[in-house]
């Protein structure tokens, strides 16, 4: 069975300040997405990772998979208070469903 | 992508009474989902909701509880039955499109209160 654990599950962090949320899965799995929740809201794509070693970037967000590691890493880079949300990531297991992280709530103080 | 629309986006209801929520799609997708997001929590798979034929429930899911309805490729319901105070929670649709990635998009949510 295909477990996802994120850590941290919460972190509060300093505007300017990098950091990395990571995302590991127990099996096999070369796809893996991360989503966005904002509070009270429903969830937003932001990255689709499809292969080993892929990297996708959208401004101070940045998304690699490991798939001989069966790791994810999310990382921000010099926070900004906009970027204060609930992060998912989620892995397709073999019936082709997402198996979904904790999430990570991140708060960026100014 | 796909735009997805449910109703009602929130409601307040009594115990022991049943809600059918709706999910929209703004296009013909071959994979619906629904899922329960309770507070402060992740989400959970309720079922996938099949076009022309039963849903596939997930463990801990019946159909008597949480029948759904898939009449065409754009459009489900889901309705919650029988509802106890424990059904409070945010109930979300999903959709995957042909031929992606598995991606899936979600509609905004609908949120449920059971007193």
């Amino acid at each position: 069975e295909l477990k996802v654990e994120q850590n941290p599950l919460f972190l509060s962090m300093q505007e300017g300040k990098n950091y990395t949320i990571y995302c590991n899965y127990s099996t096999t799995s070369d796809r893996l997405y991360w989503y966005r929740q904002d509070p009270g809201k429903s969830l937003e794509s932001l990255f689709v990772l499809l292969s080993n070693g892929a990297v996708k970037q959208e401004g101070r967000l940045m998304a690699s998979l490991d798939t001989k590691a069966r790791l994810s890493t999310l990382h921000i880079t010099a926070a900004v208070h906009d970027l204060s949300a609930t992060y998912f990531c989620a892995v397709v297991d073999s019936n082709y469903q997402l198996i979904w992280g904790a999430g990570t709530k991140l708060i960026i103080k100014p | 992508s796909a735009v997805i629309s449910q109703k009602p986006s929130r409601d307040i209801c009594q115990r022991g009474t049943s809600l059918t929520i709706q999910c929209q799609v703004d296009s013909q997708v071959t994979m619906m989902f629904w899922y329960r997001q309770q507070p402060g929590q992740s989400l959970t798979l309720i079922a996938t909701a099949n076009q022309g034929s039963e849903a596939t429930y997930e463990s801990g899911f019946v159909i008597d509880k949480f029948p759904i309805s898939r009449p065409n490729l754009t459009f489900s319901t889901l309705t919650v039955s029988n509802m106890s105070p424990e059904d409070s929670s945010i109930y979300l649709c999903s959709v995957a499109l042909q031929g992606g990635n598995n991606e899936q998009f979600f509609g905004p949510g609908t949120r449920l209160t059971v007193l």
